[in-house]
């Protein structure tokens, strides 16, 4: 089943406000990625995280790595409409194929 | 640019009937994976290729099959369509190494009537 959850399942903020989603795995990864997938359109690749504790930025966008590498969130920094859609964690596990499982996602929602 | 195509973007089908979902990438990557996507499910794996001809189960395999005949190429078959099944199923497609990226398809929107 499911191993990989994302909280919160579905976030509205104002235009401005900060938003954050937190991915939580029942098992250690040997990297985490996050994608967005706007209205419609289908999942795209943002960044990857691969070390334990790692913190990468994208303008205003912040990725973290837990330190046992079994969570991770993603930031962003006051809100533009642009950021409209549903954020997916997903990460590969230390051992076996490459099995790539997402996480159930979050949807955001801005208004202007 | 990798460019991985689906073969229909909307499908209806009817309960019982064998249906097929293709998926074609053009980078020659090793893996290629096929989920649906639910709401508040996220995307559940239902099976992963890492070669032509091999195979593994992902986490919902159950009344699907896949084939894998060519690199390029990987179907998903549902033997015998179920209103269950009614969902939007992904494909994706990743170059073999543990620090690269998925590409994914546009998805097939499926009901099953």
């Amino acid at each position: 089943g499911q191993q990989v959850m994302q909280i919160p399942q579905y976030q509205h903020v104002q235009e401005g406000e900060d938003f954050t989603t937190y991915c939580n795995s029942s098992t250690t990864l040997s990297n985490i990625q996050w994608y967005k997938q706007r209205p419609g359109g289908h999942p795209v690749f943002l960044i990857q995280l691969v070390k334990s504790g790692e913190v990468k930025k994208q303008k205003r966008l912040t990725f973290q790595f837990g330190e046992a590498k079994k969570n991770s969130s993603l930031h962003i920094t006051a809100t533009q409409t642009t950021d409209v859609g549903t954020y997916f964690c997903a990460g590969r596990r230390n051992t076996g194929f490459q099995k790539l499982v997402f996480g159930t996602g979050t949807r955001l929602l801005v208004s202007p | 640019d990798v460019k991985v195509t689906q073969s229909s973007r909307y499908l209806v089908k009817r309960t019982g009937e064998k249906v097929f979902l293709e998926c074609v990438q053009d980078m020659d990557h090793e893996n290629m994976f096929w989920y649906r996507q639910d709401p508040g499910l996220g995307l559940r794996l239902i099976y992963f290729s890492y070669d032509v001809k091999m195979k593994e189960k992902g986490d919902i395999p159950e009344g699907y099959s896949v084939s894998r005949e060519k690199k390029e190429r990987f179907s998903l078959i549902l033997e015998s369509a179920s209103t269950n099944q009614t969902s939007m199923y992904l494909c994706a497609s990743v170059q073999g190494g543990f620090d690269t990226e998925a590409f994914f398809g546009q998805g097939t929107r499926l009901t099953v009537v």
